[in-house]
């Protein structure tokens, strides 16, 4: 019940195309749903976050859409470029004995060609 | 600004020897954790520190110990390493009340024979 579940493994984008990855959960506990960015080498960093109290958030090229119902949340890249070719992370966040417990998805290996 | 720095980067163990990973923060966090990155697997607890001599266990705590006798430390340590144990170690920290928004370092690979 404390799984989030990400999809696809990779995503292979040509350059100014959509990329779209999709996360969902079980556990309705959860009330924070951020996407980590990954480069080769280096640790996850925040990338864009969403509370279940709203459906969609957008911070430039990048979009979190929220649906409370289906326990469903995924990731858009508008307009991908090279430069974002990462691995992603979705994740989801509840309070577990006083602290908060993030759970991660398992990933996905976005590659964007020129 | 250093952030989350962990040492070593990079290190080959044989199975039953042990080791220590260290990680320090500059930014005054009260929360650090570790976890253990894996193909297929994303990342995974292994223990969490919510302030100076307290830690607590995460999703995969087998194996390791860990200790926090520094606010702005938190070691890792494998007793007995196992080739189960080959994986990509990160270490991370947060301030209270921004317990999401996890500050990462850039990961030690460990790999055991």
């Amino acid at each position: 019940q404390q799984q989030v579940k990400q999809s696809p493994q990779s995503l292979i984008v040509q350059k100014g195309g959509i990329s779209i990855i999709n996360c969902a959960y079980e556990n309705t506990a959860f009330d924070y749903f951020p996407w980590y960015q990954q480069f080769p080498g280096k640790g996850p960093a925040l990338l864009i976050a969403i509370r279940p109290d709203v459906s969609e958030k957008k911070e430039g090229r990048f979009t979190i859409s929220f649906n409370k119902s289906a326990k469903q949340f995924s990731l858009h890249i508008m307009d991908s470029q090279p430069g974002d070719s990462a691995t992603y992370f979705c994740a989801a966040s509840m309070l577990f004995k006083n602290t908060d417990k993030l759970i991660f998805g398992t990933g996905t290996r976005l590659q964007v060609f020129p | 600004n250093a952030g989350v720095t962990q040492t070593p980067k990079f290190r080959v163990l044989k199975t039953g020897q042990s080791m220590t990973l260290l990680c320090a923060q500059d930014m005054n966090h009260e929360y650090m954790y570790w976890y253990r990155q894996d193909p297929g697997m994303g990342l995974r607890l292994i223990h969490y520190s919510v302030g100076e001599g307290t830690t607590a266990k995460g999703e995969v705590p087998d194996g390791y110990n860990v200790s926090r006798l520094k606010k702005q430390n938190f070691l890792l340590g494998l007793e007995s390493a196992a080739p189960s144990q080959t994986s990509v170690y990160f270490c991370a920290s947060t301030k209270i009340g921004y317990n999401e928004k996890l500050f990462f370092g850039s990961g030690t690979q460990l790999s055991v024979l």
